[in-house]
């Protein structure tokens, strides 16, 4: 019940893009995007409602397809800070707090 | 907003002690997360609270875990007769509403290690 994300890992030059995809089994409510950097809690990014619409931070943005049951992370012309391993969050609707599943992860660096 | 607050950062125990973790939630949220997250993991679901109440928890949580919320403010997870395998970040997250359209604030956890 884990969402998958994909790729496992990336190595990005300061000002590329790169997509994280999240990938679940189940029909999915809404998606979570967090980033977490090494020893520190995993900050929260974005939050996409089924029906919803694309959102955006900064040069981050998401998308969440429903019919598919995926969602994808959008990072353009990206930067040091930006480096970090990026989770998925899954809500199946249940709204309680065992429905609720973190993705496997993707680790993003970026060098200068 | 001054955050989800845990204590204490760091623990090392011996095996077969028990330990206690406190989580400080941010003020206004009535809904309290526990996680365990390994390394190179995401973070695993161990138990939830609304208020006072715990409305859930995960069936890969052993006996030997227990988590409180009294008054529905601070709450403590302590773990019985610790195990090797327990070492973990303890994660402590926090919403104002439930996960379907909340985001989960995060303390910066307790590294627990048992030798």
């Amino acid at each position: 019940q884990q969402p998958v994300q994909s790729p496992q890992a990336v190595i990005l030059r300061e000002g590329e893009d790169a997509v994280i995809n999240c990938s679940s089994s189940k029909a999915l409510y809404s998606v979570h995007w967090y980033r977490q950097k090494h020893g520190e809690a995993p900050v929260f990014l974005m939050i996409l409602l089924k029906g919803g619409e694309q959102k955006g931070h900064e040069k981050i943005s998401a998308s969440f397809n429903e019919k598919k049951q995926q969602s994808s992370l959008y990072l353009t012309a990206s930067q040091l800070s930006y480096s970090g391993t990026y989770f998925c969050g899954t809500d199946t609707g249940q709204n309680t707090g065992n429905q609720f599943y973190f993705g496997t992860g993707t680790s993003l660096t970026v060098i200068p | 907003d001054t955050g989800v607050s845990q204590n204490p950062r760091h623990k090392i125990t011996k095996r077969g002690q028990n330990v206690t973790f406190r989580c400080d939630p941010i003020s206004e949220h009535n809904r309290l997360y526990w996680y365990r997250q390994t390394l190179g993991q995401g973070p695993e679901f161990l138990t939830y609270f609304q208020n006072e109440a715990q409305l859930e928890k995960s069936r890969l949580l052993s006996d030997r875990f227990s988590a409180e919320r009294p008054k529905g403010s601070f709450s403590t997870l302590e773990i019985q007769r610790t195990e090797q395998g327990d070492s973990a970040m303890y994660l402590c997250a926090s919403s104002l509403l439930g996960t379907a359209n909340s985001p989960l604030h995060f303390g910066n956890g307790t590294r627990l290690t048992v030798t």
